[in-house]
């Protein structure tokens, strides 16, 4: 099975900031990664497929990088409603996986 | 509005058996993969199973082999998880998903239904 590591676990950061969140996959998983939020209580929302590309709907502020085992979930310019946990995914292979999240706090 | 509400998600005793429906409207639900995904409280994601438009691929997350059942209805725009042999880890709220093809994720959720296993 693939891990997907994420880090920091916690962030706690102010409005305007930038907010990077790392994902690692165990293996290569080419370009394969998800990423979403979830805020207290709801379903989740996915924010980004296929590592780089945004979801409809989704602010321009929230970027993604990575290839093969390194990823990166950016928000440039963070916004209070931007509070909740984030989470990656890999779809390269079964079982699908997801990271153990990052939980993201706005001071 | 697209939409997806699951149901059945209720109490049940160590070794019971429960099926979870999930239906969908707003979209062409046989064009899409079908996702089962459960949060433990106070845990993350776990996908737990899938299945291809017409429902003749599944695939299941090794800790359900054997025990879930994962079935569609497009006539009835539903898609179901049979859980049998359930077990005090199984507790969590389950939730379904969509996909157009499962690596580029899953972009619609329903609300979830949770499942609670004790005695």
């Amino acid at each position: 099975d693939v891990q997907m590591t994420q880090s920091p676990p916690f962030v706690s950061a102010s409005v305007g900031d930038r907010v990077t969140i790392t994902c690692r996959a165990s293996q290569d998983v080419s370009t394969w990664v998800a990423w979403y939020q979830q805020m207290p209580g709801k379903a989740p929302k996915l924010l980004m497929f296929a590592t780089s590309n945004l979801q409809t709907g989704v602010p321009s502020r929230f970027s993604g990088s990575g290839s093969g085992t390194e990823f990166t979930l950016t928000i440039s310019g963070l916004q209070a409603e931007d509070f909740g946990t984030y989470y990656c995914q890999q779809g390269d292979s079964y079982p699908l996986t997801f990271g153990g999240g990052t939980k993201v706090d706005v001071k | 509005e697209v939409q997806l509400v699951e149901s059945g998600g209720t109490l049940v005793q160590p070794g019971g058996s429960l099926r979870l429906s999930c239906g969908g409207s707003g979209f062409p639900f046989n064009t899409y993969w079908m996702n089962w995904v459960r949060q433990a409280p106070g845990k993350g994601l776990e996908w737990v199973a899938n299945t291809v438009q017409d429902g003749s691929q599944k695939y299941y997350v090794d800790s359900v082999k054997g025990r879930f059942t994962i079935s569609r209805d497009n006539a009835k725009n539903s898609v179901y998880l049979q859980m049998n042999s359930l077990r005090v880890e199984d507790t969590a709220v389950y939730y379904c998903a969509r996909s157009q093809m499962t690596p580029y994720g899953m972009d619609v959720w329903g609300q979830g239904t949770t499942v609670i296993v004790s005695s």
